[in-house]
């Protein structure tokens, strides 16, 4: 089955820090991947959109600056929580799309602390 | 704006017996849906995904679809203990690019 491997599960850091999670397909190329936040007794919220080799696509009301989408290759895309704050403290998922109209294939989430 | 409506639950059903997991949606727009399974700290699972008007059967799960009714379900039989999570319907438009999730039904089953 599709494999969606997200790194680190978790990170504890202070104000001020900026962190990169990297989400990674390991057995597909993934035309598509996908970055959601969650937060606690919540649903998941759609971030971005990233393709690779172009400019991911934001969704109304995320900071394309504070969250910074990289997508180098079919296989990895990182996202970049810039100068995080403790209200970015969240769950962050991503996932990745073999193929349209098939369904999305999550990894195991980055659990971020901003203390 | 585009929603996916669930009852949070908790809904508590016995082992064995049969648990139905409700869910609507307002995008008339929207092409395919899917069931995730999550546990409480983890991501996201697929359990089952409809396209089309109807049932879809895999081992204990159907999924039901009534696109004039704007209506998903799942129904999962024989109940066990495992299946105790919190599921999460989502619609899918544009080829299943782009999900709107429930906010998800807590299931639990008891022994």
């Amino acid at each position: 089955g599709a494999v969606v491997s997200q790194h680190p599960s978790r990170v504890i850091c202070k104000s001020g820090t900026s962190v990169k999670i990297e989400c990674r397909s390991l057995d597909f190329q993934a035309t598509t991947m996908f970055w959601y936040r969650q937060f606690p007794k919540q649903s998941l919220m759609l971030m971005a959109t990233s393709n690779e080799g172009s400019k991911a696509t934001y969704e109304q009301g995320v900071e394309k600056d504070k969250f910074l989408i990289n997508h180098a290759s079919l296989t990895l895309s990182t996202l970049t929580v810039t100068s995080a704050h403790p209200e970015d403290s969240s769950f962050y998922i991503c996932s990745a799309l073999r193929d349209v109209n098939q369904p999305q294939h999550f990894g195991d989430g980055t659990r971020l602390s901003i203390l | 704006q585009k929603e996916v409506e669930q009852n949070s639950g908790p809904l508590s059903v016995p082992e064995g017996a049969i648990a139905s997991l409700n869910c609507t949606y307002s995008d008339r727009g929207s092409q395919s849906f899917f069931w995730y399974r999550q546990y409480s700290g983890k991501s996201p699972e697929l359990i089952m995904f409809i396209y089309s008007n109807g049932d879809k059967e895999d081992g204990r799960f159907t999924a039901q679809l009534n696109k004039a009714s704007q209506y998903v379900s799942l129904l999962i039989r024989d109940s066990q203990p495992s299946d105790s999570a919190t599921y999460l319907c989502a619609a899918g438009t544009g080829g299943g690019n782009k999900l709107t999730f429930g906010t998800g039904t807590q299931l639990k089953v008891e022994l």
